[in-house]
């Protein structure tokens, strides 16, 4: 299994110029999520998945859009990219099916930069 | 959102055992507690989980007193390799996890 996968693992937009992050995962997962890390801070979650076609807000997700049209994707997306979205974005899966075990794996992140 | 609170940071030396305590006040009956780490430059890796009284795996000890208001990761005979974040989360009903600020531990030799 390859795990939690993201695309790409960099990036470097202008501001205002939009993308999309695309997190998958083989592990057939219900629960998918969407976090950022500033620098020397915690994770902050942006929007989570409680299962295809599925979506909700977090804590922080203003300027950003996603979707999950297929169970093993959630893509996240930036209309309008500002500085302030410079962050790292982590995305995460969670099964909920397989018992009491609340383990989230993490993809390797993705570093954006917006100039 | 079950708030969770933690020390900023902490400080060890290699061999000794580190307890790290993470207060959740309004805990729900429902509601787990679980522990990550996090190296620089990686996402979090699950330590731990825990309802009530202790748990123990290969590579800590979580304790929760019976009013589960608090929580305590114990790390035994921590090494260099220990250093890191480390988060306490509350796994809520609805599944919208969400992580505080974490515990920077630093392991000295």
């Amino acid at each position: 299994n390859a795990g939690v996968t993201q695309t790409p693992k960099f990036r470097v937009l202008k501001t205002g110029q939009s993308m999309t992050l695309l997190c998958a995962q083989d592990m057939n997962h219900e629960y998918m999520y969407w976090y950022r890390q500033d620098p020397g801070m915690g994770l902050r979650l942006i929007h989570y998945s409680v299962g295809e076609g599925t979506t909700a807000k977090g804590e922080v997700p203003d300027g950003y859009n996603v979707s999950r049209l297929k169970k093993q994707n959630f893509l996240l997306g930036l209309e309008s990219a500002a500085p302030s979205q410079t962050s790292v974005y982590f995305c995460a899966s969670i099964d909920v099916g397989g018992g009491n075990s609340y383990e989230q794996y993490f993809g390797p992140g993705t570093r954006l930069t917006v100039t | 959102l079950a708030k969770t609170t933690q020390p900023i940071s902490m400080d060890s030396y290699e061999g000794q055992e580190v307890n790290i305590t993470c207060s959740h006040n309004n805990i729900a009956t429902n509601d787990y507690i679980t522990w990550y780490q996090q190296f620089p430059s990686q996402g979090p890796r699950f330590i731990i989980q825990g309802y009530k009284t202790k748990v123990t795996n290969e590579v800590a000890s979580l304790f929760i007193p019976a009013d589960r208001k608090s929580s305590t990761l114990s790390l035994p005979r921590v090494s260099l390799s220990d250093t890191a974040v480390y988060y306490c989360l509350v796994v809520l009903n609805d599944y919208k996890l969400s992580f505080g600020a974490g515990t920077t531990v630093t392991v000295r030799a």
